[in-house]
């Protein structure tokens, strides 16, 4: 299994409301990562996992809480996002400090309205 | 301040042509760099990589330049063909230390039949 996969696909909130994103991976990598991507933009590192413990907050409002229940599983809890927060959802994931190269699951589009 | 630059935004090639698609970088600390190719609503696929140990790296199609002195690495795609027409990616980390990627802003590859 060489895939990262996500879900859901699409995901449409309102200002309110609380969901959650998952991601999943079974390649054994240790580093796990969520991206933000706006139209025509590079994605934005916003949090690594590395070995389940977080590693990296790019400073990401406290709207967005991430979750690693192991290391196969990266979750992105969302809560009272904003319009602006509408984006590409990416997550990754490596081998960790052994490995470079990162592999991008498919994303989930989130519309919040 | 970006370190990792991609000066042209798109880039038209015929089929059966050479595409080269030029990365600049500023910090003298990034060791690793990595290609990505994207279409739309996906996430980014992972093409091929360059250690700083090395000028040159090569994947079928794909070939990966790295000049050091000038801080500059491209991408050549030969032949080009119309699936390779996506938004290509430059990235660049430093080895054994953050996990944190930097990417440039992408070129987008339009290949005409």
């Amino acid at each position: 299994d060489t895939e990262v996969t996500q879900t859901p696909k699409h995901l449409v909130m309102g200002m309110t409301n609380k969901k959650s994103l998952k991601c999943e991976q079974h390649m054994g990598h240790r580093a796990m990562y969520w991206y933000k991507q706006k139209a025509k933009k590079p994605p934005e590192l916003m949090f690594v996992y590395s070995y389940e413990k977080l590693s990296i907050n790019e400073s990401v409002p406290s709207r967005f809480s991430p979750e690693c229940p192991n290391s196969s599983l990266l979750n992105l809890h969302l809560h009272a996002l904003q319009p602006e927060d509408s984006a590409l959802y990416l997550c990754a994931s490596s081998q960790g400090w052994a490995g470079n190269e990162q592999f991008f699951g498919p994303g989930t589009r989130l519309t919040v309205l | 301040d970006q370190q990792v630059k991609q000066n042209s935004p798109s880039l038209s090639v015929q089929e059966g042509r050479i595409s080269i698609l030029n990365c600049d970088y500023t910090n003298s600390m990034f060791d690793y760099f990595l290609w990505y190719k994207k279409y739309p609503a996906e996430g980014p696929t992972f093409l091929i990589s360059i250690s700083s140990i090395k000028d040159k790296n090569e994947d079928g199609r794909f070939t990966v330049f790295l000049n050091k002195s000038a801080k500059h690495l491209s991408l050549h795609i030969v032949p080009s063909q119309p699936g390779d027409s996506a938004v290509y990616f430059c990235a660049a980390k430093t080895q054994g230390g953050s996990e944190k990627l930097v990417f440039g802003k992408g070129t987008k590859l339009t290949v005409n039949p």
